[in-house]
């Protein structure tokens, strides 16, 4: 079975570039998650949807942050526009029916701002 | 509010056995565990819910003590494999979402 697919796996941009974060979910999943990963703040949750609506966006760090989900089988997380502090591993993970399910990770994807 | 692992590392020879301790201030309604290798994804080990009721991988163990709000994940006759950094994932009674701890790195040496 095909996991959680996330793309691109690494992205190098300058500071005020639009950055789009691109996650494919295990099919059939109802519950999707982005997370943010720092060496300084570690595995945090930023939005999650529950069927394609977003869910709680109260992790999300700014208004430059906005994330979608316009079907089943398709998530993006842009940033508009990126900055430097904005650097980190982002992580798409997706679960069945409800979070008393396991979270599957994708292989996420290594932003850096310059 | 994050949850609070402890140790934050541990050192091991391949045989010998840890404890990884994770609390929360909160009531917590599910306690999830994951490991991730360097430059790699969390993976699923072990799900605790409230009740008692678990799901997970047979060869790792954990309990879940509700009143006190803590969950400890056992590391038994630890094997090279065992290496990385292992993280809970509290979620409380009224939502899904889960906090994460910091982490409890643990290295395994032959």
């Amino acid at each position: 079975d095909a996991g959680v697919i996330q793309s691109p796996r690494h992205e190098v941009t300058e500071m005020g570039q639009e950055v789009t974060l691109r996650c494919k979910p295990i099919s059939g999943h109802d519950y999707l998650f982005w997370y943010r990963q720092t060496m300084m703040r570690g595995l945090e949750l930023l939005i999650y949807f529950n069927n394609n609506v977003p869910i709680d966006d109260s992790g999300m760090p700014e208004d430059r942050f906005s994330a979608k989900m316009p079907n089943a089988s398709f998530s993006t997380l842009k940033i508009q526009p990126s900055e430097p502090r904005d650097s980190a591993v982002y992580f798409c993970a997706s679960s069945l029916w409800d979070a008393r399910e396991p979270q599957h990770f994708g292989d996420g994807t290594r932003l850096s701002i310059l | 509010q994050q949850p609070v692992q402890s140790p934050q590392a541990v050192i091991l020879r391949e045989g010998e056995d840890a404890v990884i301790n994770c609390s929360s201030s909160k009531a917590l309604y599910s306690v999830h565990w994951y490991r991730q290798k360097h430059g790699e994804a969390p993976v699923f080990l072990m799900i605790l819910l409230k009740g008692g009721e678990q799901k997970g991988h047979d060869k790792i163990s954990a309990s879940f003590n509700e009143k006190k709000q803590q969950s400890s994940l056992y590391l038994t006759a630890s094997q090279l494999s065992y290496s990385g950094t292992y993280f809970c994932g509290t979620g409380s009674t009224n939502d899904y979402k889960l906090s994460f701890g910091a982490g409890t790195t643990v290295t395994v040496r032959a």
